[in-house]
């Protein structure tokens, strides 16, 4: 059972806008830690997606954004494409320890 | 460019040890922290623990401390993840991850060590 709680699958139809959340509490992303997210393509390593929240690394589409509220961050991925079709993990930060969501697994319909 | 390249896979008997390694390039070594993920078949990423490679400082999960041990050696740019006594249930990819600082995101990854423990 993981601290931080993600949704276990979402879908979507090619172009549509997807959302994938994470719950976390008061000692994690609510204590003003940073969240990130990663994607990870079948039989492949993780890559960094979007950090610090809502940062984007040099590379990754402007179709997949991120934001913060709360003791939440969601992950936002627009105009969906086949090729987004992969897990995808948010990372935080708890008693001085990273710690991953439980994984979502993003099917493309 | 940055590279983090991983020992090749391994397959191993309950009760040895072993030791699978982490070599960095492309970027000082010791400006970075190293972290060492867990995936098993079929799951999620598990966050193991981390070192500081310029002091050897280490952190871990309570999941993980005391089964394993994370370790580096700066003068070859290397992190190490060994285990004394291995259990089926170490059955894993491992990845290495490197990151600024203690709480920052993991931005580039091993391409993972595939442990087999198996009688």
């Amino acid at each position: 059972q993981s601290v931080l709680t993600q949704p276990p699958s979402v879908s979507g139809a090619p172009g549509q806008r997807v959302t994938i959340s994470c719950t976390g509490s008061s000692s994690n992303i609510g204590a003003g830690y940073d969240v990130h997210w990663y994607q990870q393509l079948p039989g492949t390593a993780p890559k960094l997606l979007i950090y610090g929240n809502s940062n984007r690394p040099s590379g990754v589409p402007d179709r997949f954004s991120g934001s913060k509220s709360g003791t939440s961050a969601s992950l936002a991925i627009t105009g969906l494409q086949a090729e987004d079709e992969a897990d995808y993990y948010c990372q935080s930060y708890d008693s001085s320890l990273s710690v991953f969501g439980g994984g979502t697994k993003l099917t493309v319909l | 460019e940055v590279q983090l390249v991983q020992s090749g896979a391994e397959v191993k008997k309950p009760g040895e040890s072993l030791r699978i390694s982490c070599k960095g390039s492309g970027y000082s070594f010791t400006s970075y922290w190293i972290s060492w993920v867990r995936q098993m078949p079929g799951k999620g990423l598990e966050w193991m623990g981390r070192i500081d490679p310029s002091d050897s400082y280490t952190n871990y999960s309570p999941s993980f401390q005391g089964h394993v041990t994370i370790s580096a050696d700066k003068s070859i740019s290397t992190a190490y993840l060994q285990w004394s006594s291995l259990k089926a249930s170490d059955t894993a990819m491992y990845y290495c991850a490197r990151h600024a600082y203690d709480s920052s995101g993991c931005d580039y990854w091993g391409q993972g060590t595939l442990v087999t423990v198996s009688s």
